[in-house]
């Protein structure tokens, strides 16, 4: 069974500081890959995909992403309190393809 | 553009009725997919429908169905409602970001069987 791993969390860090959120996959044939947000009693929100090896930015988000190792990272730089949230990890094996969805980790940040 | 609407928000159903939710997908997009979301299990996939055939289904019993409409809205529908029901339901609509198909979310219905 295809399946997509987040560590079970919560993650708690200090405002300003980095915060590291990780997620594996079993399937060699994913293509793609996302970070999707959600806060408490709201829907996901995509905050960035990533299908190449290596880093992808987008202002205080880093998607990192290694094939090889089958794993996909998220870095938040300077961590503020609204990023407090569930973020979650997708990935699909191509187009037409349906999204495999992680369980999820809980990051809060402190003021 | 408007975003994925769903309706209705929330719901409650007693076991062994039926419900059907609704999604309209943002303008232009033609794939929806549905998910269910809970505590214990994360989200989900229900199915996808594209052009008005379903195109990938998830590992949820046959009391889950759907369909989709010319003008792209979908509904799915479960009957003989079970407690495990309880659950939001999202659905998402798919299109194009940055040459890469990408899903936007609805806000969900959130629906209770007691």
């Amino acid at each position: 069974q295809k399946e997509v791993e987040q560590n079970s969390g919560p993650l708690s860090v200090p405002e300003g500081a980095i915060a590291s959120l990780n997620c594996t996959y079993s399937d060699r044939g994913s293509q793609s890959f996302f970070w999707y947000r959600q806060y408490s009693g709201k829907s996901p929100e995509l905050i960035m995909f990533i299908y190449s090896n290596g880093d992808k930015e987008d202002g205080r988000f880093t998607a990192q992403l290694n094939k090889a190792s089958q794993y996909v990272s998220l870095l938040i730089r300077d961590s503020q309190p609204s990023d407090s949230a569930t973020y979650l990890c997708a990935v699909s094996t191509g187009a037409n393809s349906k999204l495999t969805f992680g369980k999820g980790i809980t990051l809060s940040v402190r003021p | 553009k408007a975003g994925v609407t769903q309706t209705p928000r929330y719901l409650i159903k007693t076991r062994g009725q039926q419900v059907t939710l609704s999604c309209s997908p943002i303008s232009g997009h033609r794939s929806v997919s549905w998910y269910q979301q809970t505590p214990g299990q994360g989200l989900q996939f229900l199915f996808e429908y594209f052009s008005e055939t379903q195109r990938n289904k998830g590992n949820f019993p046959g009391r889950f169905s759907g369909r989709q409409f010319s003008n792209s809205r979908s509904e799915m529908n479960v009957s003989t409602l079970e407690l495990g029901d309880s659950a939001l339901y999202l659905c998402a609509s798919e299109g194009d970001k940055g040459g890469q198909e990408t899903q936007y979310f609805g806000p969900g219905t959130r629906l209770l069987v007691l």
